[in-house]
C-alpha cells in the first residue's frame, strides 16, 4: 500500500532560520514519483518539485533544496534563510507507476510552517 | 499560458441540496482528476477520467457522481449534501497518457491543479 507520512504537524521559526520538513513514504513499487506542494493561505496548490525513484540526486533551487534517500524512504525539503512569505502548509505526495500514465497522487497530512518576523 | 479553470470558486448550499462543480482542463489535456480537501486535511483522491472514461476511483461517496464530456471538461455532481461535504474541491488535468506499450511501462504526466472550489454546506 502507498503511504506518505509527514510527522511534523506544525513548525514555527523566526525569519532567516533554516527549516527542514520531513517526508517518509511507503510503496511496494520500484518505480514512483515524489512531489512537494505548497498551499498558502489563499488555498491553491503550488507545485514545487517532482523526483522519480531512479534519480537520487539532491536538488537545489534558490533557497529550496531536497534530499531524496531511497535507503530510508525519505524525501526531505529544506528552506534556507526562511522568509515570512514561506508561511504555508507543505504537502509531500507520492504517485506510483500505473501503466497508461494516469496516476493519482497520495498526499501526506501536511506540515504547517509559520515564519515569524 | 492557460490554466485549469474551476467554477464556481465558492459555493454555499444547504443540507440535502445538490451541487455541481465544473472543471475545464488545460487545452489538449484529456485526463482529469478530482480531489477533496476537508478543513485541516490533506487532499484525497476522488475519481479520475481519461478520454471520457473513468480511469480510477478513490474514496468517492455514492452520493457523488462525475463524468467527463466530449470537450474534456468534467463535472462533479453531489447530491444529498451533508455538513461533512464542506471542503475545497480541486480538479487537476494532465496531458495524454501512454496508450498501450509494455505491461510495466511507466510515464508520469504532470498534473496541473486548478484553484479549487470551496463548498460550504450549512
Amino acid at each position: 500500500a502507498q503511504k506518505v507520512t509527514q510527522a511534523q504537524t506544525e513548525i514555527s521559526v523566526v525569519e532567516k532560520e533554516d527549516v527542514t520538513l520531513d517526508c517518509v513514504y511507503e510503496t511496494r513499487d520500484t518505480t514512483y514519483y515524489l512531489f512537494w506542494y505548497k498551499q498558502p493561505p489563499s488555498g491553491e496548490l503550488v507545485f514545487l518539485i517532482r523526483r522519480n525513484s531512479f534519480d537520487e540526486q539532491n536538488e537545489i533551487s534558490g533557497r529550496y533544496s531536497w534530499n531524496f534517500q531511497k535507503s530510508t524512504s525519505s524525501f526531505n525539503f529544506t528552506i534556507t534563510a526562511s522568509q515570512v512569505v514561506d508561511s504555508a502548509v507543505y504537502f509531500c505526495a507520492l504517485s506510483e507507476a500505473i501503466s497508461g500514465g494516469y496516476n493519482k497522487l497520495i498526499f501526506g497530512a501536511g506540515t504547517r510552517l509559520a515564519v515569524h518576523p | 499560458a492557460a490554466g485549469v479553470i474551476q467554477s464556481p470558486r465558492h459555493l454555499i448550499k444547504e443540507k440535502r441540496e445538490t451541487a455541481t462543480l465544473k472543471c475545464y482542463p488545460i487545452p489538449r489535456h484529456d485526463t482529469v482528476y478530482w480531489y477533496q480537501q476537508g478543513p485541516g486535511q490533506d487532499p484525497q483522491f476522488l475519481i479520475s477520467f481519461y478520454e471520457k472514461m473513468q480511469s480510477d476511483k478513490g474514496s468517492i461517496p455514492d452520493r457523488f457522481s462525475a463524468q467527463q464530456f466530449s470537450d474534456y471538461h468534467s463535472e462533479l455532481n453531489m447530491s444529498s449534501l451533508e455538513l461533512g461535504d464542506s471542503a475545497l474541491y480541486f480538479c487537476a488535468s494532465s496531458p495524454e497518457g501512454l496508450a498501450g506499450g509494455p505491461a510495466r511501462s511507466f510515464t508520469y504526466n504532470e498534473q496541473f491543479f486548478g484553484p479549487g472550489t470551496r463548498l460550504t454546506v450549512l
